[in-house]
Formats: structure tokens, sequence, C-alpha cells
């Protein structure tokens, strides 16, 4: 079965460092994996995703993320926080079945303090 | 602009009541989606269609209906409301070639259930 495992449900970090968001999956099939951002009372929109071209996948707004097979994971960085950084952020899978669906992460809210 | 929309974006009502939360895309997709979004729980599908007339159940479908009888459209219903389905419902949509799994998020509506 597929699943995503995001940890720390809130990450603080000064403006300026590195962000790290970490995401790790379970599929027993190569996945097709996506980074979401939620900003207060929007959507989700779409930072990146990985569907096996590259490891290492570049985004929005200076995000990337680095596809790890060994390790079964999908860790989000950006080298330089902003304070318009802020937002909630979803790992997810695509589940390989007939539902087509995504399944989520529990979300890492990120904060960044001046 | 290619977009999903949902409305309303903010409802309260009372137990019983029924309700409909209407989702409409512009960008042809044949595939459509809704999901529940709860604190510490990520986002879960409620339903899903892979084309009109073509619906089915999610993670979490108890208590809630939908219909496609309009490829843009994915309206989801709940007939008798309850406090438990208090929560932040997102529609999404994502087209089918190519089998990427990048859905495109509506902007939520937020349903209180007193």
């Amino acid at each position: 079965a597929q699943s995503v495992t995001q940890l720390g449900s809130h990450v603080s970090v000064s403006e300026g460092a590195l962000v790290l968001l970490r995401c790790n999956y379970s599929s027993s099939v190569p996945p097709y994996l996506f980074w979401y951002v939620q900003y207060p009372n929007q959507g989700l929109q779409l930072l990146l995703k990985y569907t096996s071209a590259a490891t290492l996948v570049k985004g929005i707004n200076g995000f990337e993320a680095e596809f790890k097979k060994s390790e079964t994971s999908f860790h989000l960085t950006k080298p330089s926080a902003h304070m318009s950084d802020a937002a909630e952020y979803f790992c997810a899978v695509g589940k390989m079945d007939s539902s087509y669906k995504l399944i989520f992460g529990s979300g890492t809210r990120l904060l960044v303090r001046p | 602009e290619a977009q999903v929309t949902q409305n309303p974006r903010y409802l309260i009502t009372v137990t019983g009541k029924k309700l409909t939360v209407t989702c409409s895309q512009n960008m042809n997709h044949e595939y459509m989606s809704w999901y529940r979004q709860d604190p510490g729980l990520g986002l879960r599908q409620i339903y899903y269609s892979m084309n009109v007339e073509v619906t089915d159940k999610g993670d979490v479908p108890e208590g809630y209906k939908v219909s496609r009888k309009e490829k843009r459209n994915f309206p989801l219903i709940l007939e008798s409301p309850s406090p438990n389905q208090t929560s932040l419902y997102f529609c999404a949509s994502s087209s089918l070639a190519g089998r990427s799994y990048e859905q495109y998020f509506g902007p939520g509506t937020r349903l209180t259930v007193t």
C-alpha cells in the first residue's frame, strides 16, 4: 500500500535560513510524487512534481526536492527562507489504482521568523 | 484562465439541512475529485469521477453524494449534514492523458455544521 509520512507538523526557521521539509513515502512501484503549498485561506498550489524524469526537481518560488529511492524520501528544500514562504506544505503520492487519487501526508506548517 | 471554482467559499448550516457545494473546471479535464481536509489528517478523498456519469467512492464517502452530468461540473451533496462533516472541502480536477496524477485544486469551501 502506498503512503506518505511528513516528519514535523511545524517547522520554524529564520528569514534567510535553509528550509528543509521532510517527506518519506512508501510505494512498491515507481511513484509519482508531489509537493503542494497552501497559503492561508487559499487552495492548494503545486510547487513541484517528480515523475521519474530527473531525481532533482526544481519548482516554483526557489523550492526544489530530491527523489532518493534508497531512502524512500522526497524532501523539500529552499536555500534561503522568505517571509512569504510561511504556509502549510503537503507531500503527496499518486495512488496506482483505478482511483487515480493523491495520498497526502498530514502537512507541515512552515513558520518564518524575522 | 485555467481554474477550478467552488461555491460557496464559506457555509454555516444546521444539522440535517441539505446542502450542495458546486465545483466547476474549465480545462476539459476528464477526472474530478472531492477531498476533505482536517487538522493533522491531510486531505482525504471523498468521491471521484473518471468522466461523465462515472463516479466512485473514495476513502471517506459516508454522508456524501455526487453526480457528474456534465464534464465541467461535479457537485458535492450533503443530504443530512452532521457536525462531524465540519471541514474544509476541496474540489480537484486532472487530465487523464499521460497519467501524470497532477491535480488542480479549487480554493476550498469551509463548512461548519452546528
